[in-house]
């Protein structure tokens, strides 16, 4: 069975700056998906970034961006230029390959906080 | 836009009780999913399916069971409520992918706190 761990339970940023968050995860599987998502205090799940796993090249969008290691299967999130909206709950998150019956699989999560 | 809607937010109930949480989506997805979301374990999954009637069990089955009697609707069902299972609880759909079936986002429910004493 897959497993995704994050060890850092809480991480905190100052405004404009840049913060990584970790995670590692654990599958025999050479393709599937890798995701970040964003919870704030609303309780709404949020996409941030996904990564393909034949894909070799970092995923980013805007301020996001994966470092993505697929030997060491580790799947770090970089935010830039911090902002408050920033705070939130993060999951890593895997998705195997198959097309039905596939479970998505969520690490502990990563409480960031932005101070001002 | 993609809509999931979980029927409550929040929720208090008494041990012993038959509790229904039901999830509803609106674009056909064929991959739904009751999970449960506890501080310092992230979300773990209780049960999934990926069509009509078809159930698998997840991480932590235990004290639950589901229902997927249509498409749309994915329904929790908390056969006797007991207070360890007072939790939020998260509802996600997932459609198999235009292109490998896989590569698709999952759309996730506003969550309900459900609160058993």
């Amino acid at each position: 069975a897959q497993t995704v761990t994050q060890s850092q339970p809480e991480m905190s940023v100052q405004e404009a700056e840049t913060v990584t968050l970790s995670c590692t995860y654990d599958t025999s599987e050479s393709d599937y998906y890798l995701f970040w998502y964003k919870q704030p205090p609303s309780r709404q799940m949020i996409l941030v970034i996904r990564q393909e796993a034949y894909k070799q090249q970092n995923a980013t969008e805007n301020r996001f961006s994966v470092n993505f290691q697929k030997a060491a299967k580790s799947f770090s999130l970089k935010i830039s230029d911090s902002q408050l909206g920033d705070a939130a709950m993060y999951f890593c998150a895997y998705r195997g390959q198959e097309t039905s019956g596939s479970r998505l699989t969520f690490g502990e999560g990563t409480q960031l906080t932005v101070n001002p | 836009d993609v809509k999931v809607t979980q029927s409550s937010r929040y929720l208090v109930k008494r041990t012993g009780e038959k509790v229904f949480l039901e999830c509803v989506q609106d674009m056909d997805h064929e991959n739904m999913f009751w999970y449960r979301q506890d501080p310092g374990l992230g979300l773990r999954l209780i049960y999934f399916s990926y069509d009509v009637k078809m159930k698998e069990k997840g991480d932590i089955p235990e004290g639950y069971s589901v229902s997927r009697e249509k498409k749309e609707r994915f329904s929790l069902i908390l056969e006797s409520a007991s207070t360890n299972q007072t939790s939020m609880y998260l509802c996600a759909s997932i459609p198999i992918g235009a292109r490998r079936g896989w590569d698709t986002e999952a759309f996730f429910g506003q969550g309900t706190r459900l609160t058993v004493v």
